[in-house]
């Protein structure tokens, strides 16, 4: 089965650069998005078609693409940034694959 | 206003099933697909497989294909995720999203369920 592969955990300091990587064969061929999601709570879009950002999302959150790699960029990391992340793209077994999630701790 | 409600947790034996539902408001149910992703506590996300509550076409994740069964009533706005023959593994946080597609990309933009806790014990 399809895998998107992802570090289990980044730590940044608040007002640093927080970077987290997602790996699969398929994604120079199918757009990917990112999820945060905090304790409790429903997953929310971030980044959808790996480097667009929806309304209501801070510029803080970027997206880009090289390759098999997709990385979400958080810029001036605030404490409310302290979450999970989840890359999501698609592939022939089916048109939603996670993957595992990070977790992004503001030191 | 949007809003997809779940009903509530369930607790099964081993070897049962769970019918989770999925009541949708605030605008046209048959306009946007459903999928369905479940999450065990402390674990990631899992995409189990989508519905088009307008021509009621399914497609599931290979890992669930033969024991999850997606089903709607347009009359209602009400989706549905049946699970069967439920193993603890299965303990789990199941929610329900909206969906949308363009150009062969899926994703899920803005509203899901509050989810709904499983439990399977003996």
């Amino acid at each position: 089965s399809y895998e998107l592969t992802q570090p289990p955990s980044v730590s940044v300091s608040p007002g640093q650069t927080a970077r987290i990587t997602c790996s699969g064969d398929a994604l120079p061929k199918q757009y990917a998005y990112w999820y945060q999601q905090k304790p409790g709570q429903a997953p929310v879009l971030v980044i959808y078609k790996d480097s667009e950002r929806p309304s209501g999302i801070p510029e803080r959150f970027s997206g880009s693409s090289s390759g098999t790699t997709v990385t979400l960029t958080i810029s001036g990391v605030q404490a409310e940034d302290e979450a999970d992340y989840y890359c999501q793209s698609a592939d022939s077994s089916g048109p939603l694959v996670f993957g595992g999630g990070t977790k992004l701790t503001v030191l | 206003q949007v809003q997809l409600v779940q009903s509530g947790a369930e607790v099964k034996k081993p070897g049962a099933s769970v019918k989770v539902s999925c009541k949708a408001s605030g605008y046209t149910f048959t306009s946007y697909d459903i999928n369905w992703v479940r999450q065990a506590t402390g674990q990631g996300l899992e995409w189990m497989g989508w519905m088009n509550p307008n021509s009621g076409n399914t497609g599931y994740a290979q890992k669930f294909q033969g024991r999850v069964t997606m089903t709607r009533n347009t009359s209602i706005s009400t989706a549905y995720m049946e699970l069967s023959s439920l193993r603890s593994e299965d303990t789990a946080v199941y929610y329900c999203a909206r969906g949308y597609c363009s150009g062969g990309s899926c994703y899920i933009p803005d509203y899901w369920g509050q989810g709904t806790l499983v439990t399977v014990s003996s």
